[in-house]
């Protein structure tokens, strides 16, 4: 069963709109949130994080979105860039328990 | 200051066989995370060692295992490899641990196994 679900794996954006990337989550103990960005043949490198003591944070064009009672959070891009097309990982974690989703693919057209 | 390095890049065995890869973490980082990429299954998590100890244990079989040493770089072996142990294997370093810290993960090596 799966802890962490990106239940799209793919998405399509215009250059200067709004990417949004979701991710699910099932264990409620799960306690920091973590968005990773990752392109071809290089390493995933990380992009933003969120306690859950926290709702939302931002850094610069990305926002992430935490919601607690619907287990959820998403990775807001605005505005997205050609630069930003990769694929985007959510991961989850509390204590020693890490976990990333499969990745959703996004591709901003130009 | 350099990033997390990994050797070799790429990798071709035949079932059977054994490998052994490499990641070097960055200067200062105690921990380093092994993971494996393959297509739609995303990262899933191998093990991860603190200061040459194994500190959590994803749910892989017992043909995947790693150590750490004194200089913190650790190696990841697999034994007996199957045709499905083809994959990205990647590792990650961070300063304190996974769970709760940034990880810097290198590029990859990418087994093939025939």
């Amino acid at each position: 069963d799966q802890q962490v679900k990106q239940n799209s794996p793919s998405l399509s954006v215009q250059e200067g709109r709004i990417s949004i990337l979701n991710c699910d989550y099932t264990n409620s103990m799960f306690d920091y949130f973590l968005w990773y960005k990752k392109y071809p043949a290089e390493g995933p490198t990380f992009l933003i994080s969120i306690s859950s003591i926290k709702d939302k944070n931002e850094d610069g064009r990305f926002t992430v979105f935490l919601n607690k009672s619907a287990k959820h959070l998403s990775l807001h891009i605005v505005p997205s860039q050609p630069g930003d097309s990769a694929v985007y990982f959510c991961a989850v974690s509390y204590g020693q328990n890490f976990v990333f989703g499969p990745g959703t693919r996004l591709s901003v057209l130009p | 200051k350099a990033g997390v390095t990994q050797t070799p890049r790429y990798l071709i065995k035949t079932r059977g066989q054994q490998v052994t890869l490499s990641c070097s973490p960055i200067s200062g980082h105690r921990s380093v995370s092994w993971y494996q990429q393959t297509p739609g299954q995303g990262l899933q998590f191998l093990f991860e060692y603190f200061s040459e100890t194994q500190r959590n244990k994803g749910n892989f079989p017992g043909r995947f295992s790693g150590r750490q040493f004194s200089n913190s770089r650790s190696e990841m072996n697999v034994s007996t490899l199957e045709l499905g142990d083809s994959a990205l294997y990647l590792c990650a370093s961070s300063l304190g641990g996974m769970g709760y810290n940034e990880q810097f993960f290198g590029p990859g090596t990418r087994l093939t196994v025939l």
